[in-house]
């Protein structure tokens, strides 16, 4: 069975500045690793994924996550936040490649930036 | 392309009522999931249709029940129903020989009184 731990409920940060979101997971089987956010009043979109290859996985708006399987970790980063940024966003995990398995997401990050 | 669509978007029930939520995935894609999120809880996963037939089920009583249509839309309706079942249901789509990848809709927010 596949479970996730996102580490912060809430993570404050003023913009332009770094941030980290932490995400733990626990496996037993092969892991596929995910991040989605959400923003207010809509539904969940991808935003990353680790399926294989590369480690380190870059999203279009210049979020990052490294896979390390050592401390079964999947954070999630960003050099430099804008208020567009103002999201919730949820780790997600799944044992398998395709769409037959399913993906078990963790509580959620809050992420609020500050001007 | 459409992408995944839910209905109705918002809906109020009272205890021991039945609902009905609606999804039609997105174009191409063969298989739908359902999700409930809970206010300030990640969404957790209830089942997974795929020709016509749950293939997964998440830990939900036997009163969560769905059916996916040869079209490939997806129906999810909740029998007696409680005020713990107060909450965002997620349908998400996807193609069951691809990436793991999901395609949410926006959510079925219902309010059980």
């Amino acid at each position: 069975a596949q479970s996730v731990t996102q580490l912060d409920s809430q993570v404050p940060v003023f913009e332009e500045a770094p941030v980290e979101l932490r995400c733990n997971y626990s496996s037993s089987v092969s892991v596929y690793l995910f991040w989605y956010v959400q923003y207010p009043n809509q539904g969940l979109q991808l935003l990353l994924k680790y399926l294989s290859g590369s480690t380190l996985v870059e999203s279009i708006n210049g979020f990052e996550a490294e896979f390390n399987k050592s401390q079964t970790s999947f954070h999630l980063r960003k050099p430099s936040v804008h208020i567009s940024d103002t999201a919730e966003y949820f780790c997600a995990v799944s044992g398998g490649y395709s769409s037959a398995s399913k993906i078990i997401f963790g509580s959620g990050t809050r992420l609020s930036i500050r001007p | 392309d459409a992408g995944v669509t839910q209905s109705p978007t918002h809906l109020i029930k009272t205890r021991g009522q039945q609902v009905t939520l609606r999804c039609s995935p997105k174009s191409g894609h063969d298989t739908v999931s359902w999700y409930q999120q809970a206010l300030g809880q990640g969404p957790q996963f209830i089942f997974q249709y795929y020709e016509e037939e749950e293939r997964q089920r998440g830990n939900f009583p036997d009163r969560f029940s769905g059916h996916q249509f040869p079209n490939y839309s997806s129906e999810l309706n909740v029998n007696a129903l409680l005020l713990g079942d107060s909450a965002l249901y997620l349908c998400a789509s996807s193609l069951i020989s691809g990436a793991n990848v999901l395609t949410f809709g926006a959510g079925s927010r219902l309010t059980v009184l």
